[in-house]
């Protein structure tokens, strides 16, 4: 099954500075990849994504890149806010056939006022 | 907007007690999923469902069982608690099988097994 791979576990960065988290993937079939956003206690939630068909995203301060040839996907949040501190996930859908998302473990992001 | 409600969001339970986490979405998703979460291993799927009655291995299934007798509704299993199945359990749903589907999450269940 697919392998998802994230770094770094834990980012700390001043607050108006850019945040990047790093993933990769193993399974070149993979073709749908989001990023979650996980607030101290609460759900994980979809903070944007990005098909294989597509680059690059962005909305707003947050912009993902897709590298299909290398298997890799990364998150940028510019002008952090102390509101961007969470824990960040990345995920792949797996290959072909398959029918569920396979889970990076995750940056705790620290955004210092 | 997508909802999905875990009944129980604290549970304390005994080792080898009969352990229930009953999940509810409202948006007629045929896909529903069971992650368990831990510090430094992220989500990892237990067991998911494509359809009423149907259900498929994850990545740990091994002292989990799920039920899925109606669509909007999918059950996790525990048949003899363990402490090693202390953690936060989350439900999530899907609109259709297959990739190219956004994954909504519940509120997560914190299970503590003494």
């Amino acid at each position: 099954g697919e392998n998802v791979e994230q770094h770094p576990s834990t980012l700390s960065v001043q607050e108006g500075d850019s945040a990047v988290i790093k993933c990769t993937y193993s399974d070149s079939a993979s073709n749908y990849f989001p990023w979650y956003k996980q607030e101290l206690g609460k759900r994980p939630q979809l903070i944007i994504d990005i098909r294989s068909n597509v680059g690059e995203k962005k909305d707003q301060r947050i912009a993902v890149t897709l590298n299909k040839t290398a298997k890799h996907f990364s998150l940028h949040i510019t002008e952090t806010q102390p509101e961007d501190s969470a824990v960040y996930f990345c995920a792949a859908w797996g290959g072909t056939g398959a029918n569920n998302l396979f889970f990076g473990t995750g940056t705790r992001l620290t955004v210092i006022p | 907007d997508v909802k999905v409600t875990q009944s129980s969001r604290y549970l304390v339970k005994r080792t080898g007690e009969k352990v229930f986490l009953e999940c509810v979405q409202d948006m007629d998703h045929e896909n529903m999923f069971w992650y368990r979460q831990d510090p430094g291993l992220g989500l990892r799927l237990i067991y998911f469902s494509y359809d009423v009655k149907m259900k498929e291995k994850g990545d740990i299934p091994e002292g989990y069982s799920v039920s899925r007798e109606k669509k909007e509704r999918f059950s996790l299993i525990l048949e003899s608690a363990s402490t090693n199945q202390t953690s936060m359990y989350l439900c999530a749903s899907s609109q259709f099988r297959g990739s190219r589907n956004t994954i909504y999450f519940g509120e997560g269940s914190w299970l503590t097994v003494v």
